[in-house]
């Protein structure tokens, strides 16, 4: 399976700034996905990154608050616009390497927005 | 009401036990299962794959689902102290869809 290395681990940040992830792959994969995990709650899926193209968001998740960015097949970026402390949560990168093949996950970004 | 509803936990048992994990679903509509572990401060690695109702086993893993009561376990026999992760149920409605519907997790520990 593919090796998935998100950067950085973890972050403290300050409201109202913003943070940029950045996921890269080992290896090129067909489609690269961003999630977010939530203190006791689902991982959830934000949008997933097209390469060469805009990302395409889930309902309640939006651009303007989650620009992502995939200029390759190895590697993207997701930044957390005008953080606020509902933002606190681990943010993952997530890969499948095939039509049917199933989900890997980096092992994420811990976000602490104070 | 949540699509996928897991008991968080936590859940302590001694090692050696025989574990079992659970989530309930409310759409008919899925058809394929994982369970997914995740350790502490590590992403959702995958553990189990099935399609519809029946069993499937991998070592000291059983995975098991019944669409009739839309229900899924995870079954884990002699457990270890190695298996103390977070344990995720996801279900899809499509082979590969890149779109998995999680459970909230169930926490494992266990105990020497």
């Amino acid at each position: 399976s593919a090796v998935i290395s998100q950067k950085p681990s973890r972050d403290i940040c300050q409201r109202g700034t913003s943070l940029t992830i950045q996921c890269q792959v080992d290896s090129q994969v067909t489609m690269m996905f961003w999630y977010r995990q939530q203190p006791g709650q689902s991982l959830t899926l934000i949008a997933t990154a097209n390469q060469g193209s805009e990302a395409t968001y889930e309902s309640g998740f939006v651009i303007d608050k989650f620009p992502i960015s995939r200029p390759n097949l190895t590697f993207s970026t997701l930044t957390v616009s005008n953080m606020s402390p509902e933002d606190s949560s681990i943010y993952l990168c997530s890969v499948k390497t095939g039509g049917n093949s199933p989900l890997h996950f980096g092992n994420g970004t811990r976000l602490t927005v104070t | 009401q949540k699509e996928v509803e897991q008991d968080p936990g936590p859940l302590s048992v001694p090692e050696g036990a025989i574990v079992s994990l659970n989530c309930t679903y409310s759409n008919s509509a899925f058809q394929y299962f994982m369970w997914y572990r995740q350790y502490s401060r590590k992403g959702p690695e995958l553990l189990m794959y099935t399609y519809s109702s029946g069993n499937k086993e991998d070592g000291r893993f059983t995975a098991q689902v019944d669409k009739s009561s839309k229900y899924i376990s995870l079954f884990i026999r002699d457990s270890q102290p190695s298996d103390s992760a977070t344990y995720l149920c996801a279900m899809s409605l499509i082979q590969g869809a890149q779109k998995l519907v999680f459970g909230q997790g169930t926490r494992l520990t266990i105990n020497p």
